[in-house]
């Protein structure tokens, strides 16, 4: 079975702190995501990384940086976390290959930035 | 802008009736589609998938169709149960994955 685990169920910080998720996943997977999920907007890729050391930004990059220095963990920084910053995020990983694309999520961290 | 757009946020259904989810997208390049399944607190899980030299996929209850010319694929559950209830999620693969907005099945018994 497919693993993919997050360091944090829940998360309450203070505006201006540093955050740090932590994602891991046991299947060797090459592709490693964050998204968020926001009511009435679904889930919004931040960024994805492809390879160690290797990112990409995704389609709400601002405010957030990556960091992936082995294949299977993949960190998500809140340099200066912000209220509109409060909501559930998700890893997921995949393998490279097309023809098994599927992405495997980890239970979510919800985050509350007051 | 949404690429891909789930238009009914919520959805009632009788139990063993059957549920219609359907998903429209905007780029004629997206070449995979997967649905998703979300239960509260927990992480979206992989339900059934289409490649778009397909029109329709079948695994048990599941069926998804793609009509391309539309841009427009659709989830059948057949016949549906209460275990059922989730938000489904339908998502297109072009140069990233691409997520919908989710739809909210409930399945009344």
């Amino acid at each position: 079975d497919v693993k993919v685990t997050q360091s944090s169920r829940y998360l309450v910080k203070r505006t201006g702190e540093k955050v740090f998720l932590e994602c891991v996943q046991d299947m060797d997977h090459e592709n490693m995501f964050w998204y968020r999920q926001d009511p009435g907007l679904g889930l919004r890729l931040i960024y994805f990384s492809y390879d160690v050391k290797m990112k990409e930004k995704g389609d709400i990059p601002e405010g957030y940086s990556v960091s992936r220095e082995k294949k299977e963990r993949f960190s998500l920084i809140l340099e200066s976390a912000s209220t509109n910053q409060t909501s559930m995020y998700l890893c997921a990983s995949s393998f490279l290959d097309r023809r098994h694309y599927e992405q495997y999520f980890g239970p979510g961290t919800r985050l509350t930035v007051t | 802008d949404q690429q891909v757009k789930q238009n009914s946020p919520s959805l009632s259904v009788q139990e063993g009736r059957i549920s219609i989810l359907n998903c429209d997208y905007t780029n004629s390049m997206f070449d995979y589609f997967l649905w998703y399944k979300k239960y509260p607190a927990e992480g979206p899980t992989f339900l059934i998938s289409i490649s778009s030299i397909k029109d329709k996929n079948e695994d048990g209850r599941f069926t998804v169709f793609l009509n391309k010319s539309a841009k427009h694929l659709s989830l059948h559950i057949v016949p549906s149960q209460p275990g059922d209830s989730a938000v489904y999620f339908c998502a297109a693969i072009g140069n990233q994955f691409y997520f919908g907005t989710g739809t909210s099945l409930t399945v009344i018994p």
